[in-house]
């Protein structure tokens, strides 16, 4: 059973360009959620989704960024026009559901995005 | 109020000693209170986990020491190894908060051999 898998681990774009991270949950895995984290800090709430479902996006920016989860395929999560700002690693975390989050809740191994 | 300070930001202990990080927290409605390891260039992985109504809880080497009335937890390793050298971050969330984990930022130990 793989673990939860992130592309690209490594990502670089220039300034305007769009950036796209995505996340395959863990197999039997329904639930899907982003961090981002900046240098020697901890990780930041992004979104909270399920299949093809937005359930909590308070910790993601209003503009120019999004995500979704569809029905068949990765979870995505995109920022257009990335700026300087954007540079951080974005993890994303897969549960089967909320009530086990304590003990079934696995992070990826994140995507270094560096916006030049 | 959404705040978990952690404490220290480093820290260096010998091979068999006990290395102790501190959290503190304001908002009295968190009721679950995670810590996490993570080594270079991987994503954090669950360590061990409290929630408000036992003081004290250990796994193995790692013991959460937990004080409701001081809004205060604390990880202990005990008889460290250089292998627990990664960077330890405390959380804490309620359960009805779609895991919107509050993080401290994080405590870089290293464990000399």
């Amino acid at each position: 059973n793989a673990g939860v898998m992130q592309n690209p681990r490594h990502l670089v774009r220039r300034r305007g360009q769009e950036a796209r991270l995505r996340c395959s949950p863990m197999k039997g895995h329904s639930h899907v959620y982003w961090y981002r984290q900046l240098p020697e800090e901890g990780l930041k709430f992004m979104v909270y989704l399920q299949k093809e479902n937005i359930i909590d996006e308070s910790g993601m920016p209003k503009e120019r960024f999004s995500a979704e989860f569809p029905k068949e395929g990765p979870s995505i999560l995109r920022i257009q026009q990335v700026v300087r700002g954007d540079s951080a690693a974005y993890f994303c975390a897969s549960s089967p559901s909320r009530k086990d989050l304590d003990t079934e809740a696995f992070f990826g191994q994140g995507t270094r995005l560096t916006v030049v | 109020q959404q705040q978990v300070k952690q404490s220290p930001q480093s820290l260096i202990v010998q091979k068999g000693g006990i290395p102790i990080i501190n959290c503190a927290y304001e908002n009295t409605a968190f009721d679950y209170f995670p810590w996490y390891q993570q080594f270079p260039g991987k994503g954090p992985a669950l360590l061990i986990a409290i929630r408000p109504d036992v003081s004290e809880k250990k796994e193995g080497r790692f013991t959460i020491s937990f004080n409701k009335s001081a809004k205060q937890f604390s990880l202990h390793i005990m008889d460290s190894q250089p292998g627990d050298s990664a960077t330890y971050f405390c959380a804490a969330s309620r359960m009805d908060s779609n895991y919107q984990l509050i993080w401290g930022a994080g405590t870089k130990l290293i464990i000399k051999p």
